[in-house]
């Protein structure tokens, strides 16, 4: 089974510049999470889509952040302008409907220097 | 809203020696589930172990068992016979019932000394 899929693994951009991630799900999972990782914390949900619906972006910087996930499948994960404290892993993970299983990639390094 | 604190940001074992990791949670619910993720330096989160609140039976996967006390809220990770790929970063996390997202502790990094 594949598993949850990101690009790209590494970026590095100026402050103020923009940036999208991608995420592929596991095939048929129909919940996908963004987490936010800063260094020497544990992940942070930013956002929760199920199916092309959000359920969650509670978290979500929305001045600045962005995420869509067009029919139900991938994900991007947007943001502009970047700021230095955005330097962080950029988690996707998916998971069946009511699971208590979700499933990680191996997320997107970011640094904006 | 719930909180998970990991007491411990980095621990130590000897090869082939136990260690226990500590975790404890705050919530008002009744019905949750408790996961200890492993992550590497590849960065990608690992489910170790889960356990079901409304099992009284602490779960164990091989080298892996855990010490889920509900009333005191605390779900430690036990590793038998430590091996030098058990090295990672350990993050405990909580997860209501549902379609609900994963709760993070801050982790615990764990280093396995040959």
């Amino acid at each position: 089974e594949a598993g949850v899929a990101q690009s790209p693994r590494y970026k590095i951009i100026e402050k103020r510049q923009s940036v999208a991630f991608w995420c592929n799900p596991i095939s048929g999972h129909a919940t996908l999470y963004w987490y936010q990782q800063i260094l020497g914390q544990g992940p942070k949900l930013l956002i929760q889509f199920q199916n092309n619906g959000v359920v969650d972006d509670s978290q979500l910087p929305k001045d600045r952040f962005s995420a869509e996930r067009l029919k139900g499948v991938d994900s991007t994960l947007k943001i502009q302008p970047a700021k230095l404290e955005d330097s962080a892993v950029y988690l996707c993970a998916s998971s069946l409907r009511s699971p208590t299983k979700a499933f990680f990639g191996q997320g997107t390094r970011l640094t904006v220097v | 809203a719930q909180t998970v604190t990991q007491s411990q940001p980095e621990m130590s074992v000897q090869e082939a020696e136990t260690v226990t990791l500590s975790c404890t949670y705050d919530t008002s619910e009744s019905d949750y589930y408790l996961f200890w993720y492993k992550q590497p330096p590849s960065r990608q989160m690992i489910l170790v172990i889960r356990q079901e609140a409304y099992k009284q039976q602490n779960a164990t996967e091989n080298r892996f068992s855990v010490n889920f006390q509900k009333a005191a809220k605390s779900f430690s990770l036990k590793i038998s016979d430590s091996q030098l790929g058990d090295a990672a970063m350990y993050f405990c996390a909580y997860r209501s019932p549902g379609n609900t997202p994963l709760v993070f502790g801050k982790g615990t990094r764990l280093s396995v000394i040959a």
